[in-house]
C-alpha cells in the first residue's frame, strides 16, 4: 500500500465547521489533484497542482481550498461554505511525463 | 473543453459472456484515454492506456478517433472483473495537466 497516503479513512464534522484531509506522496510526482467522488456523478475535480506553491480550481472548487507548501503533500479544507460536503473524496498525483494517476484510497467526510 | 461520456450506469452479464463498456469522449487536442476500475474496497488503479495498447486481465481498449470512442471489451466476462469501471481522458500534457473522468459503468458478473 505505497504511493499516496490519505487520512483519515472516515471522518466526521459537525455542520459550521472546517475540516482538514490530509494527502502525502512519496512518489516524487511533481502533479496532485483532489477529486470528489459521488455515486452517479463519477469523479469531480475540485483543484489540482502541478508545483510547489501553485494550485489551480477545478470544476468544483467553491466551498473548498487547498495548499501546496511540500511536494510530497497537498492538503484539502472543507470549509463551512461548501453546502454539501458529505462524500467520498480521492487524492491522485501524476508524472505528467507519463500520463494518468495514482490515487489514494480515499475518506469517506460526513457532516453531522 | 474535455467531456467523457459512458452511457450505461450499469452493465450486468453472465459469466463467459463476452461484454463492452462504452466510452465516447469530446476534445478538440490530441486525445490521451485510460480505463481506470475500482473493485469492491479497494482504491482506483488503472485498468489499461491507449498509449500503451497492451491487454491487461483479458481487457483490450482501441481508440477510435473517427467516431471519438475507446470502448472496453473483454470476450469472456469473470465474476472478478465485477466492479466500477471508469473512462478518463487528459489533455495534451504540458504544465496543465489533468483527468475528465466520465460517471462511471458498474459492471456485474453473474454466475
Amino acid at each position: 500500500d505505497g504511493g499516496i497516503t490519505q487520512s483519515p479513512k472516515y471522518l466526521f464534522r459537525k455542520e459550521g465547521q472546517n475540516v482538514t484531509l490530509s494527502c502525502e506522496q512519496n512518489l516524487n510526482h511533481d502533479a496532485m489533484y483532489w477529486y470528489r467522488q459521488d455515486p452517479g456523478q463519477g469523479l469531480r475535480l475540485i483543484y489540482y497542482s502541478q508545483i510547489v506553491n501553485d494550485f489551480q480550481k477545478g470544476d468544483i472548487a467553491e466551498g473548498y481550498s487547498v495548499s501546496r507548501e511540500k511536494k510530497e503533500s497537498f492538503p484539502l479544507t472543507v470549509t463551512s461554505a461548501q453546502k454539501n460536503p458529505t462524500a467520498f473524496y480521492l487524492c491522485a498525483s501524476s508524472d505528467p511525463r507519463r500520463g494518468g494517476y495514482t490515487f489514494g484510497s480515499g475518506t469517506r467526510l460526513t457532516v453531522v | 473543453a474535455q467531456r467523457v461520456t459512458q452511457p450505461e450506469k450499469l452493465l450486468s452479464v453472465f459469466k463467459g459472456a463476452p461484454v463492452e463498456l462504452k466510452c465516447n469522449y469530446s476534445y478538440s487536442g490530441s486525445p490521451e484515454l485510460f480505463w481506470y476500475v475500482q473493485y469492491s474496497r479497494q482504491r482506483l488503479q488503472l485498468l489499461l492506456r491507449h498509449i500503451s495498447r497492451e491487454s491487461i486481465k483479458g481487457f483490450t481498449a482501441d481508440l477510435n478517433k473517427g467516431e471519438t470512442s475507446f470502448h472496453l471489451k473483454k470476450p469472456f466476462a469473470q465474476e472478478e472483473d465485477s466492479a466500477m469501471y471508469y473512462c478518463a481522458l487528459g489533455n495534451s500534457g504540458g504544465s496543465n495537466y489533468k483527468l475528465t473522468f466520465g460517471k462511471g459503468t458498474l459492471l456485474t458478473v453473474n454466475p
